[in-house]
C-alpha cells in the first residue's frame, strides 16, 4: 500500500515568518498528483495546492509553494509571510492508481 | 450557491440506528467520494463514485452503503449504527477523477455524526 507521511503533528511560526511542512510518500508509479490541503477550525477542506508529477517545476500559489523532489518522493509546502488565518491542519495527499492522505500537521502561527 | 453541499451538518443518534447523510455537488463534476475523518483527524476514503458508478470501494463495513441517484448527488446511507462510526465524513467531487486521474477535488462542509 502506499503511505503518506507527515512527521511533524505540530508545528507554530510566528506571524510573518516562514514556515516549511513536510511530506514524503512512497509509490512505485511514475505519473501521480500531489496536493496540498488546509483544514481550518471551521473544519472546511481547502486546497491549498497542486502539483503533477510530470512537471518538474515547483509549484505556486500566492504565499505558498512547494519543492518537489520526485527522487527523493518528497513534496513538501513552504508557507511564506505567515498569517494569522493559516492557523489550521495540513493535509499532504498523494493520488495516482488510488488516494492517500497523510496524518496532517497542526499549524499554529502566533501573532 | 454552494458547490459541495452536505445535509445535515450534525447528526447525533443512537446506537443501532440507521441514517443518511447527504451529498450535492453543482459544479458539473463527473465523480463524487465520501471521506471519512477520525478523531485523530486522519482522513480515509472510503468510495468513489464516477459517472454514478462505483470505482472506489475502500475496505469499510457493509453497513455502509452509498447511493448515487444521479452524478450530482453521493448520499450515504449507514445501517445499525456503531460507536466506532462516530467521525466527520467528507463529501468531495471532481471534474473527472476516475480512480486517479489527479484531478483537483473539492470538498463539502463535512458532516460530524455522534453515535451514543
Amino acid at each position: 500500500a502506499q503511505t503518506v507521511t507527515q512527521s511533524q503533528p505540530e508545528m507554530s511560526v510566528q506571524e510573518a515568518e516562514t514556515v516549511t511542512l513536510s511530506c514524503t510518500y512512497d509509490t512505485s508509479e511514475n505519473n501521480y498528483y500531489l496536493f496540498w490541503y488546509k483544514q481550518p477550525p471551521s473544519r472546511q477542506m481547502i486546497l491549498v495546492i497542486r502539483q503533477e508529477a510530470y512537471k518538474q517545476q515547483n509549484a505556486t500559489e500566492n504565499r505558498f509553494s512547494v519543492n518537489f523532489q520526485k527522487a527523493a518522493k518528497s513534496f513538501s509546502l513552504k508557507i511564506s509571510d505567515s498569517q494569522l488565518g493559516d492557523t489550521a491542519m495540513y493535509f499532504c495527499a498523494f493520488i495516482g492508481n488510488d488516494m492517500r492522505f497523510g496524518a496532517g500537521t497542526r499549524l499554529t502561527v502566533k501573532p | 450557491d454552494t458547490a459541495v453541499s452536505q445535509t445535515p451538518k450534525y447528526l447525533v443518534t443512537q446506537m443501532g440506528n440507521d441514517k443518511s447523510i447527504k451529498c450535492e455537488q453543482n459544479l458539473g463534476h463527473d465523480t463524487m467520494y465520501w471521506y471519512k475523518q477520525d478523531s485523530k483527524k486522519f482522513l480515509k476514503i472510503m468510495f468513489s463514485y464516477n459517472n454514478k458508478e462505483l470505482i472506489i470501494n475502500e475496505t469499510v463495513p457493509n453497513r455502509f452503503s452509498p447511493k448515487s441517484p444521479d452524478k450530482a448527488h453521493l448520499n450515504l446511507h449507514i445501517n445499525s449504527l456503531e460507536l466506532g462510526d462516530s467521525a466527520v465524513y467528507f463529501c468531495a467531487s471532481s471534474q473527472d477523477g476516475g480512480g486517479g486521474q489527479g484531478d483537483t477535488q473539492y470538498f463539502g462542509p463535512g458532516t460530524r455524526l455522534t453515535v451514543l
